[in-house]
């Protein structure tokens, strides 16, 4: 089945540990997304990329890294940096090309974070 | 830039009952809008989106929307929940296409979230 995998679905973490985590799709979707999640603040865009080796910073980049160098794969890095790091992350997917009538995105289970 | 605005976080309702989720956008340029849903410690599962065509949009799990232009709304409606139907709804907007440099081509525009809308519905 075609879909995106986030893991690992739970992870801990010690203050001042970076900590990645991982998201693939097999849906040959060009663009990847990843958002954080906070109870009451929607969903916040954290860094995007829609194409292989680039990739934009989101509205709240700061304290994340990504990469991209593979189209199926979008790693997200917490630093240490990140004040908050305690959070519900979700990686998601879609077609970036124009045309397709498929702008929509595609979303993974999520992994939560609990920095402690 | 765009926003999206939920205007209500919470929305109780007795099962059977009808129930709408309001939500409002803000853009320069024309848009598409989305509804998403979301179940607890899930990710978000497609609910319908707008392209164009018809104002009248229906998705899944009997949810329709309707998108109006001169109100810049996109409001959720069901005509009767389910206990099932409790969950966080988002809705979203993004722009038809940007010109992408690095892509060589016009790409859709990413994602915005407005804060969510958690329907719970009463037995």
């Amino acid at each position: 089945d075609g879909g995106i995998t986030q893991s690992p679905k739970y992870l801990f973490r010690k203050e001042g540990q970076n900590v990645t985590l991982s998201c693939e799709q097999n849906l040959n979707h060009d663009a990847m997304y990843w958002y954080r999640q906070d109870p009451g603040q929607g969903l916040r865009l954290i860094y995007y990329s829609q194409i292989v080796n680039d990739f934009q910073k989101g509205d709240i980049a700061e304290g994340y890294s990504v990469s991209r160098e593979k189209k199926e794969s979008f790693p997200l890095t917490v630093t240490s940096a990140q004040k908050n790091p305690t959070a519900f992350y979700l990686c998601a997917s879609s077609i970036a090309r124009t045309g397709t009538g498929r702008p929509e995105a595609f979303f993974g289970q999520g992994t939560r974070l609990t920095v402690v | 830039a765009q926003s999206v605005t939920q205007l209500d976080s919470q929305v109780p309702v007795f099962e059977e009952a009808p129930v709408e989720l309001r939500c409002n956008y803000s853009s320069s340029v024309s848009v598409y809008l989305f509804w998403y849903v979301q179940y607890p410690n899930q990710g978000l599962q497609l609910l319908l989106k707008y392209l164009s065509g018809s104002t009248l949009v229906k998705g899944i799990n009997g949810f329709e929307a309707e998108f109006n232009k001169s109100q810049t709304s996109f409001h959720l409606r069901k005509p009767s929940v389910h206990i099932s139907d409790t969950a966080e709804y988002f809705c979203a907007v993004t722009s038809p296409g940007i010109w992408n440099q690095n892509a060589g081509g016009t790409s859709y525009g990413k994602l915005t979230f407005g804060q969510g809308t958690i329907l719970t519905v009463h037995p």
